[in-house]
């Protein structure tokens, strides 16, 4: 069974630049999930989908960020402008539906490791 | 206080010592108990995942849970270099997942 593919693996940009991430979950996984881990912490959740809908997306910085999950599989996250503090490692996750059941799992994909200078 | 504490260490262990990391929670509501482990440069992968209070082993690792003090441990016996790593904490209430900040680990040959 394919993981969780995230791309691109690594990104280098300037502050006040956009930038997008593509990730894809694991086939039939209803939920997927956008984290942000910053060195040397545990990942903050940003934004949660059930399918195509957002449930959860009360800490992502609206201003700046904007995540799609246009046909409940494939989802970009877009930070625009970006600031020096957004660097970090983005991490999609995707378990198959926690509206089914209370006891899923979540499988994370490697990441994005965003370096902005 | 945050609802879920965990040691950052760093932990630096020789090779064969048994490992021991540890989590404190404070939502009695949270129901499932996850250890990841997060290499370098690598997402978190999953290595163990319980329910009840008590003892879960799977090979070298041991999870244990102990809902009435909400305290839940991982261990490790027989640490090799492979372990080295950062361990997370995770537990879930409902349909949200928390996560503890990482205890970075390294096992010296």
């Amino acid at each position: 069974e394919a993981g969780v593919a995230q791309s691109p693996r690594y990104k280098i940009i300037e502050k006040r630049q956009s930038v997008a991430f593509w990730c894809n979950p694991i086939s039939g996984h209803a939920t997927l999930y956008w984290y942000q881990q910053i060195l040397g912490q545990g990942p903050k959740l940003l934004i949660q989908f059930q399918n195509n809908g957002v449930v959860d997306d009360s800490q992502l910085p609206k201003d700046r960020f904007s995540a799609e999950r246009l046909k409940g599989v494939d989802s970009t996250l877009k930070i625009q402008p970006a600031k020096l503090e957004d660097s970090a490692v983005y991490l999609c996750a995707s378990s198959l539906d926690v509206r089914q059941a209370t006891n899923e799992k979540l499988f994370f994909g490697s990441g994005t490791q965003l370096s902005v200078l | 206080q945050k609802e879920v504490e965990q040691d950052p260490g760093p932990l630096s262990v020789p090779e064969g010592a048994i490992v021991s990391l540890n989590c404190t929670y404070s939502n009695s509501a949270f129901q499932y108990f996850m250890w990841y482990r997060q290499y370098s440069r690598k997402g978190p992968e999953l290595l163990m995942y319980t329910y009840s209070s008590g003892n879960k082993e799977d090979g070298r690792f041991t999870a244990q849970v102990d809902k009435s003090s909400k305290y839940i441990s991982l261990f490790i016996r027989d640490s090799q270099p492979s372990d080295s790593a950062t361990y997370l904490c995770a537990m879930t209430s409902g349909n949200q997942f928390y996560f503890g900040t990482g205890t970075s680990l390294t096992v010296i040959p």
